[in-house]
């Protein structure tokens, strides 16, 4: 069964540090590979996307995404984190063809000024 | 283009009650997908539409129940409330094609609170 595990249920940097929030799936061949963006009383946005070819990804607001089969994860981060980075990050699964997605548990990002 | 809207933006009802969420897709979506968020468990997938054609369905009881009209609308209907579906409900509309991959949208969500 597909399953993904966002290990930091919180996690906190000053502004101007590195960010790096962890993300390990479980699937049987590559899946597709998301990271989202929550802030509060919003919806989600999407930040970046894998599907195939270049494991490092690049997105929106400055973040990246680097894919690692051999370790199954796909680990977010920024070279440097801005006040308002503040939200709820998730990362998320597809099975390709099954219109079927599988979020983690989330990681909720603060940001120290 | 207009975003995906979901109505009511906010419910409160009792036990045992039933409730009906509602969602628009962006304009020329064919795919809408429900999910429950909840702090503890996240997201978690209820069902999806296409067509009018529930495609795939989540692990949720029979309580929960959707469906989708011919110009893509969608809604999403709990029966017999209990306190555990209090929660955020959140409405996600894509493509939808068959085969690869479609970028969903994402609504604000429905907040239900049952009292």
């Amino acid at each position: 069964a597909q399953s993904v595990t966002q290990p930091d249920i919180h996690i906190t940097v000053s502004e101007g540090a590195s960010l790096e929030l962890r993300c390990n799936y479980s699937y049987g061949a590559t899946p597709y590979l998301f990271w989202y963006v929550q802030s509060p009383g919003q919806g989600l946005q999407l930040l970046l996307k894998y599907f195939s070819g270049d494991t490092l990804v690049q997105g929106i607001k400055g973040f990246e995404a680097e894919f690692k089969r051999s370790q199954s994860s796909f680990n977010l981060r920024k070279p440097s984190v801005h006040w308002s980075d503040a939200a709820e990050y998730f990362c998320a699964v597809g099975a390709p063809g099954t219109y079927k997605y599988i979020f983690g548990t989330g990681t909720r990002l603060k940001v120290l000024a | 283009k207009a975003g995906v809207t979901q109505t009511p933006r906010y419910l409160i009802k009792t036990r045992g009650q039933q409730v009906t969420l509602s969602c628009s897709p962006i304009s020329g979506h064919r795919s809408v997908s429900w999910y429950q968020q909840t702090p503890g468990q996240g997201l978690q997938f209820l069902f999806e539409y296409f067509s009018e054609t529930q495609r795939n369905k989540g692990n949720f009881p029979g309580r929960f129940s959707g469906r989708q009209f011919s110009n893509s609308r969608s809604e999403m209907n709990v029966s017999t409330l209990e306190l555990g579906d209090s929660a955020l409900y959140l409405c996600a509309s894509s493509g939808g094609t068959s085969g690869g991959y479609n970028e969903q949208f994402f609504g604000p969500g429905t907040r239900l609170t049952v009292l």
